[in-house]
């Protein structure tokens, strides 16, 4: 396996469910990120993990929890969503967290329902 | 209010000719910008960067262009191939500006259709 993978791909949740997404990356990165994109939006970042500490929380609702126990794996645990957190949740990494010209890779993303 | 701009949501063009993607950046503290290439079902895929030392950055079939002045950056594929037709998008960064400066800041991208 390489690059950035994410599992699942697709979920369907209701809004007092719990679940978490997966996120690995096989590039021997440094640093994670998830964001959220919305139909007819930008790219939004919700979180950032450098070496397993988060350095980034763009004022995301307490309903998403992020979770970095190494530096090859981050997680983003779910609870009481809302519908309009029907979006594609997409994973990245990138060697290191500001060096100059660095560049984020991304994973396929995991297309979130909530009903 | 957006940093990043793509205005034309899509565009169409024939196999085997030029297609420009264009964008447009209001913050001038953006030096390092990106263009990303995503198939539906899969996520954005890097595909070209420029720093803003340059004005012009070569790879194959792909060239991005920057002109600061204008506070705007465009993307040429030539030749067009139906395997491009995806989903472009822009972003861009500082990256010698301390905290923050791993930020990517993305246009709502352009649906790039390149027909046989």
């Amino acid at each position: 396996e390489t690059g950035v993978t994410q599992t699942p791909r697709h979920l369907v949740m209701g809004m007092t469910n719990k679940k978490s997404l997966k996120c690995e990356q096989h590039l021997g990165h440094n640093a994670m990120y998830w964001y959220k994109q919305s139909a007819k939006k930008p790219l939004e970042l919700m979180f950032v993990y450098s070496l397993e500490e988060r350095v980034e929380n763009n004022s995301v609702p307490s309903r998403f929890s992020p979770e970095c126990p190494n530096s090859s794996h981050l997680f983003l645990h779910l609870h009481t969503l809302q519908p309009e957190d029907s979006a594609l949740y997409l994973c990245a990494s990138s060697q290191a967290l500001d060096r100059p010209m660095e560049t984020q890779y991304f994973g396929p993303g995991t297309r979130l329902l909530v009903l | 209010d957006q940093q990043v701009k793509q205005n034309s949501p899509s565009l169409s063009v024939q196999e085997g000719r030029i297609s420009i993607l264009n964008c447009d950046y209001t913050n001038s503290m953006f030096d390092y910008f990106l263009w990303y290439k995503k198939y539906p079902a899969e996520g954005p895929t890097f595909l070209i960067s420029i720093s803003s030392i340059k004005d012009k950055n070569e790879d194959g079939r792909f060239t991005v262009f920057l002109n600061k002045s204008a506070k705007h950056l465009s993307l040429h594929i030539v030749p067009s191939q139906p395997g491009d037709s995806a989903v472009y998008f822009c972003a861009a960064r500082r990256q010698y500006s301390g905290a923050g400066s791993y930020q990517l800041t993305f246009g709502k991208g352009t649906k790039l259709s390149v027909i046989p």
